[in-house]
């Protein structure tokens, strides 16, 4: 199975700051065939499912906000939150889909300072 | 809107088995794949497996395996999950998630039902 490690595994971050989230794979999780990651990114607020923010490791889901944005490629990934918001509060995971099972990471919460 | 409405909660015996349902809503039923999804208490997710609505075929995770059944219904756009004796261990919220890709494979969840809690206590 590929695991995925996310750093750190909490964060605390001001009002208005940039937040980094990063996750790594234990093995690659691009296609050269077609140059995509298969790479996706959830938000969970307590007592809610996950959301989808980001897929194919860059590509931002419809009508989720654009100071969420996923980079990186291969086995290092980031999501970055460029202006946090009290309503980001949240836990985050990254998530591979380049093979089965589909692997999560541990999830980073994230907390306002 | 697309939609993915669970069942209630469950309450069951360690042995015991527990079928869940997921009915879909809001899209065409057969163009997507629906997974299945679970988060124990205080911890993160577990994919379980991933059914295909046209034709019911399955797979499912090692772990899982012997114990999961993944079936639909297309006449009611309804999707179940079933799992056998129980055990403590698979005490957890089980969601479903429906695919987000265009069943070339399988790949993100663009939709999750609102979850069904499960718990397994003697």
């Amino acid at each position: 199975d590929i695991v995925m490690t996310q750093s750190p595994d909490s964060l605390s971050v001001s009002l208005g700051e940039r937040a980094t989230i990063n996750c790594k794979s234990s093995q690659s999780v691009s296609y050269s065939s077609n140059s995509k990651n298969y790479l996706a990114w959830y938000q969970q607020k307590p007592g809610q499912p996950p959301k989808l923010l980001i897929y194919w490791a860059s590509a931002r889901e419809s009508g989720v906000p654009d100071r969420f944005s996923g980079s990186g490629s291969g086995t290092h990934f980031t999501l970055t939150i460029s202006s946090l918001q009290a309503e980001d509060v949240a836990v985050y995971y990254c998530q591979q889909y380049y093979t089965t099972p589909h692997t999560f990471g541990q999830g980073t919460k994230l907390e306002i300072k | 809107q697309v939609q993915l409405v669970q069942s209630g909660a469950e309450v069951k015996k360690p042995g015991a088995s527990v079928k869940v349902s997921c009915k879909a809503s809001g899209y065409t039923f057969n163009n997507h794949y629906v997974h299945w999804v679970r988060q124990a208490p205080g911890q993160g997710l577990e994919w379980m497996g991933v059914i295909n609505p046209s034709g019911g075929s399955s797979s499912h995770a090692e772990k899982f395996q012997g114990r999961v059944t993944m079936t639909r219904d297309t006449s009611t756009t309804t999707f179940y999950m079933q799992l056998t004796m129980l055990k403590s261990e698979d005490t957890a919220v089980y969601y479903c998630a429906r695919d987000g890709g265009d069943r070339s494979g399988w790949f993100y969840f663009d939709f999750w039902g609102q979850g069904t809690v499960v718990t397994v206590s003697s």
